[in-house]
């Protein structure tokens, strides 16, 4: 079974640019969650669709930041216009039901965004 | 404001000896508890969990022990490998299927 799949792993843009980062979940997985990592810190939570609707979008730091799911399938996470602070890991998780005590989150590999 | 801290940036064992790392946190509702670790360009990978009525769970080499009175949790490695060498997260249930995450720490066992 394949895992989470994110493209690209690596993306260098300059600020004011535009960015869109990929996530392919696991197949079946209803749940998928954005994370980001900045600079060896803690990884935040940044939001949580079931199905193509966003379930929890408490984490997004701000409007420069789109999360997509449409079909409910791959997610997109755009990120118009990227600034400095924008830089670090994305990670996506996905999981087939909604509880965390019952379910695992399964993590990609990540997404290194570097914003100079 | 970080909820979880994981205060020791890195560790380093000997093979065969004891990994004990440490995470506190603040907000006394969080009611599940996790360990995740990650290797070098890996997503995080879940290993062992701790729901709040329980002080311990045990899952082979590796056990989590709960202190709720302390806001702390530990995760015990015994004996140590060096394949275990990684970055540890310690994680939090906030509510729903959001967690928060610690900094992580580093663990080099040496063999």
């Amino acid at each position: 079974e394949a895992g989470v799949t994110q493209f690209p792993s690596h993306s260098v843009i300059e600020k004011g640019q535009t960015v869109t980062l990929r996530c392919d979940p696991i197949s079946g997985h209803d749940n998928l969650y954005w994370y980001r990592r900045v600079m060896g810190k803690e990884i935040k939570f940044l939001l949580h669709f079931v199905k193509e609707s966003k379930q929890d979008e408490s984490g997004m730091p701000n409007n420069r930041f789109l999360a997509e799911r449409t079909g409910g399938t791959y997610s997109t996470l755009k990120v118009q216009p990227a600034e400095l602070e924008d830089s670090g890991v994305y990670f996506c998780a996905s999981s087939q039901q909604g509880d965390l005590i019952t379910d695992t989150q399964y993590f990609g590999p990540g997404t290194r965004l570097t914003v100079l | 404001d970080q909820q979880v801290k994981q205060n020791s940036p890195s560790l380093s064992v000997q093979e065969g000896r004891i990994s004990i790392l440490n995470c506190d946190y603040t907000n006394s509702m969080f009611d599940y508890f996790l360990w995740y670790k990650k290797y070098p360009a890996e997503g995080p990978t879940f290993l062992i969990s701790i729901s709040s009525i329980k002080d311990k769970n045990e899952d082979g080499r590796f056990t989590v022990f709960l202190n709720k009175s302390a806001k702390h949790l530990s995760l015990h490695i015994v004996p140590s490998q060096p394949g275990d060498s990684a970055v540890y997260f310690c994680a939090a249930r906030e509510y729903g299927n959001k967690l928060v995450f610690g900094a992580g720490t580093i663990l080099r066992v040496k063999s």
